[in-house]
């Protein structure tokens, strides 16, 4: 069974502050990677994609990978209200190409 | 709009009817895929398809549940005989194939059934 962990939260943290957020996967056959913003009633939205090792910056996001611990975490910089929302980390392995969910970890930002 | 588009949005049913759900994808995206979120979970892979053809089903999709994409375009879920337990929010997500793997999601159809 492939899992992907993270913690529920609520994660707290006031406005401009950075949020991290973690992730760890069971599968070391997983690939590629991603973060997706899911605000209530509403649908995931894609918002960072890493598939090597390291730092991947965009803007106020930074998605960052270490295949070896199989821990992948999104840090949001300058945070916003507006960045409240459920965070959802995603994987999948090359040849199936299916997204294995976590259950996402719950943003609040105070302003 | 050029998303990924869902219809319908809302659907309310009785226990025993049969539904179906209809996702238009990106243009020119040739994988889609299904997927089906309950309340404070991350969504979980149904089905996906690569143009016409439907490559995987998840073992969550039951004799019930059946999916086409006939033309290698829009793709439609029917649910027979439907259940309490399949209320949920269905989604569509679709991707352009090949090398590139991300998959953008369109906006859903929340199913309830009475």
């Amino acid at each position: 069974q492939k899992e992907v962990e993270q913690n529920s939260g609520p994660l707290s943290v006031p406005e401009g502050a950075i949020a991290s957020l973690n992730c760890t996967y069971s599968d070391r056959g997983s690939q590629s990677f991603f973060w997706y913003r899911q605000y209530s009633g509403k649908s995931p939205e894609l918002i960072m994609f890493i598939y090597s090792n390291g730092d991947k910056e965009d803007g106020r996001f930074t998605a960052q990978l270490n295949k070896a611990s199989q821990y992948v975490s999104l840090l949001i910089r300058d945070s916003q209200p507006s960045d409240s929302a459920t965070y959802l980390c995603a994987v999948s392995d090359t040849g199936r190409r299916a997204l294995t969910f976590g259950s996402g970890t719950r943003l609040q930002v105070q302003p | 709009d050029t998303g990924v588009s869902q219809d319908p949005r809302h659907k309310i049913t009785k226990r025993g009817q049969n539904v179906t759900f209809r996702c238009d994808p990106i243009s020119e995206h040739n994988r889609l895929y299904w997927y089906r979120q309950t309340l404070g979970q991350g969504p979980e892979f149904l089905t996906y398809f690569q143009n016409e053809a439907q490559l995987e089903k998840s073992r969550l999709l039951s004799d019930r549940f059946s999916a086409e994409r006939p033309k290698g375009s829009f793709s439609t879920l029917e649910i027979q005989r439907t259940e309490q337990g399949d209320s949920a929010m269905y989604l569509c997500a679709s991707s352009p194939g090949d090398s590139v793997r991300e998959q953008y999601f369109g906006p859903g159809t929340r199913l309830t059934v009475t």
